[in-house]
């Protein structure tokens, strides 16, 4: 079964704790992207990757971090996380753009973040 | 930078009516659109994609518009359902691969 997969789902943390959440997909995916989504603001993207060893800034990069080292892994790193990073945080891969599929966007099911 | 603005932001309808939710951006420039479902905690389902040379995408109850040109997607819904209930929101992939969201129209079909 296609799927992207996150882990964990559910995080409460302390402020300056480094917190890695991971993500999967087993779809052979060139592209992979974390998002954020906060009520009242949608959904936000903070990095992106177009294939292993590259990654490229989104809307709202500030405080993560992310390494692209394996195609199918793509975690994203919180080095010292504040209570502004409080969040709902999804990844998604898909096909690289231009490679004549349609490349839909999968999700994964979320991770919900609390920093205290 | 791309804006994607959805209207209205909550729609509450009797189950059969049709609906019909708007999404639009502001650069034209785009690779393709995709429609998602997120039901309440959890993640996104996509429903619909449009390449930038399509007009429309069809799935059963589903059809979805694009008009490039004016910054327009319509997402229609046939004969709704309770079960329809959901947030809805419209993606749009620009050509330099990033994907800008709307904040979604949240919909509530009264059995």
């Amino acid at each position: 079964e296609a799927q992207v997969t996150q882990n964990p789902r559910y995080l409460i943390t302390v402020t300056g704790k480094k917190l890695t959440v991971t993500c999967s997909q087993n779809m052979n995916h060139e592209y992979m992207s974390w998002y954020r989504q906060d009520p009242g603001l949608g959904l936000r993207q903070i990095y992106y990757s177009m294939n292993v060893e590259v990654t490229d800034k989104g809307d709202v990069p500030e405080g993560y971090k992310v390494s692209r080292k394996e195609k199918r892994n793509f975690p994203l790193i919180l080095e010292s996380p504040s209570p502004n990073q409080t969040s709902l945080y999804f990844c998604a891969s898909s096909l690289v753009p231009g490679q004549g599929a349609k490349n839909i966007q999968y999700f994964g099911a979320g991770t919900r973040l609390s920093v205290l | 930078k791309q804006e994607v603005t959805q209207i209205p932001a909550a729609l509450s309808v009797p189950e059969g009516e049709n609906l019909v939710l708007n999404c639009s951006f502001t650069d034209s420039a785009i690779y393709n659109l995709q429609w998602f479902r997120q039901d309440p905690g959890k993640g996104l389902t996509s429903l619909l994609l449009i390449q930038s040379s399509q007009r429309e995408q069809t799935s059963g109850r589903l059809n979805a518009s694009l008009d490039k040109s004016s910054g327009r997607s319509t997402l229609y819904i046939a004969a709704s359902q309770p079960g329809d209930s959901a947030t809805y929101l419209c993606a749009v992939r620009s050509n330099d691969y990033k994907l800008s969201f709307g904040a979604g129209t949240t919909v509530t079909v009264r059995a």
